[in-house]
């Protein structure tokens, strides 16, 4: 079974630090992905990449950056975490064509204070 | 633009109740489509997903979902609901044949009563 592992299950931060939230995933997914879920919005994409060093924005990608240096492993960076980033954050991957869906996270809830 | 619209927020059923959730899919184009469930304080699993053939799919756990194209839905189904059924749904849809996103629903959450 692919997994997709997220380095923390929960992080509290403050205002205006910087947040690094990790995903690696152990099956050579070509595409991972970057979501929050909130209360009665569902997932919201936030930023995707289809391959190493390659980064496509989401819908709502503002105040957010991602790097991946390796196949395996996608971040996403907070540059200056703020109270409305408060979510849960899940990382998601999947396999090169658009056949199979997605195998996420356990997900990374983040309180800003 | 593609989305998908799920009908309702929360339902509240009772055990051997029969379910269905809604969902609708805008898109002109050829789609995949998946229904994911997310059990309390558990990650969002797979529950059955429609790519091609057959409309009726069937999933995980005794649910299924019936494509009708001519309406846009893929409604979610299951003849008898039980307690453990308590979760999250979600629905989603994937432009075909591209590395498209997965585009979801804003999610019904099942309540069943014991």
């Amino acid at each position: 079974d692919v997994k997709v592992t997220q380095s923390s299950r929960y992080l509290v931060k403050r205002t205006g630090e910087k947040v690094f939230l990790e995903c690696v995933q152990d099956m050579d997914h070509e595409n991972m992905f970057w979501y929050r879920q909130d209360p009665g919005l569902g997932l919201r994409l936030i930023y995707f990449s289809y391959d190493v060093k390659m980064k496509e924005k989401g819908d709502i990608p503002e105040g957010y950056s991602v790097s991946r240096e390796k196949k395996e492993r996608f971040s996403l960076i907070l540059e200056s975490a703020s109270t409305n980033q408060t979510s849960m954050y899940l990382c998601a991957s999947s396999q090169g064509t658009a056949n199979y869906g997605y195998t996420f996270g356990s997900g990374t809830r983040l309180t800003v204070v | 633009a593609q989305s998908v619209s799920q009908h309702n927020h929360h339902v509240i059923l009772s055990e051997a109740a029969s379910l269905e959730l809604g969902c609708n899919y805008s898109y002109g184009g050829t789609v995949n489509l998946f229904w994911y469930v997310q059990y309390p304080g558990q990650h969002l699993q797979l529950l059955l997903k429609y790519f091609s053939g057959d409309p009726l799919v069937k999933g995980i756990k005794g649910f299924e979902a019936e494509f009708i194209k001519s309406k846009f839905s893929f409604n979610l189904r299951k003849p008898s609901v039980q307690w453990s059924d308590t979760a999250e749904y979600f629905c989603a849809s994937q432009r075909k044949g591209s590395q498209g996103n997965l585009i979801f629903g804003k999610g019904t959450k099942l309540s069943v009563k014991p």
